[in-house]
């Protein structure tokens, strides 16, 4: 089936340093990706999407993800994490499909 | 205005009751949807409306009867829920259905707690 997978359950990082969380689609033609962040108890809000185009797509809170055709993927990455970082993270892809999202924490 | 507005923001209902969910957007989009999310695990589409047609996920249980007065707002009446039901209830919308949606817009949710 069609879909979307992240790898990773759960992630730790510290405060300031770098991230990347993982997702790989499984679509035959180009896929449309979005990543969502979802804070304990709210809504999502969209970090950022990729249809076509240039495969560096930049979002908002500084995120960015990197459309990679050979490799199947579209991490979201971002420099220096803030401990409001800390939250659920989903990759979604064509019609909505949900991976199974990440759960970042911030250590101090 | 760019959000979708979810009331209410909490529900505690019992066994018996009927109660509504209310969501509401003024951005122009044409297609709304409800999903239902449990804790950790992602949010499962329950019912989509575009262009104030229905579409049902055939797996979820009559008690959830979603009606769409007109394009900027669409409700969730619950009847006779279980306690399996009590979950996070999340609504959104987009400009319009499939990959070409550009993305959705989501409320921030009401959390559903069944007794």
């Amino acid at each position: 089936a069609q879909s979307v997978t992240q790898p990773d359950i759960h992630i730790t990082v510290s405060e300031g340093a770098s991230l990347e969380l993982r997702c790989n689609y499984s679509y035959g033609a180009t896929p449309y990706l979005f990543w969502y962040v979802q804070s304990p108890g709210q809504g999502l809000q969209l970090l950022l999407k990729y249809f076509s185009g240039d495969t560096l797509v930049q979002g908002i809170k500084g995120f960015e993800a990197e459309f990679k055709r050979s490799q199947s993927s579209f991490n979201l990455r971002k420099p220096s994490v803030h401990w409001s970082d800390a939250a659920e993270y989903f990759c979604v892809g064509n019609d909505m499909r949900f991976g199974a999202g990440t759960r970042l924490t911030v250590k101090p | 205005d760019t959000e979708v507005t979810q009331t209410p923001k909490h529900l505690v209902m019992g066994m018996t009751n009927k109660k509504s969910l209310k969501c509401e957007q003024h951005m122009g989009h044409r297609a709304m949807y409800w999903y239902k999310q449990k804790a950790k695990k992602p949010p499962e589409l329950m019912f989509v409306y575009s262009y104030e047609k229905l579409s049902i996920n055939e797996s979820v249980p009559s008690r959830f009867s979603p009606e769409c007065p007109n394009s900027s707002l669409l409700n969730l009446h619950l009847h006779a829920l279980q306690p399996e039901d009590s979950a996070l209830y999340l609504c959104a919308s987009s400009q319009g259905r499939g990959p070409f949606n550009y993305g959705y817009t989501f409320g921030s949710g009401t959390r559903l707690t069944v007794v």
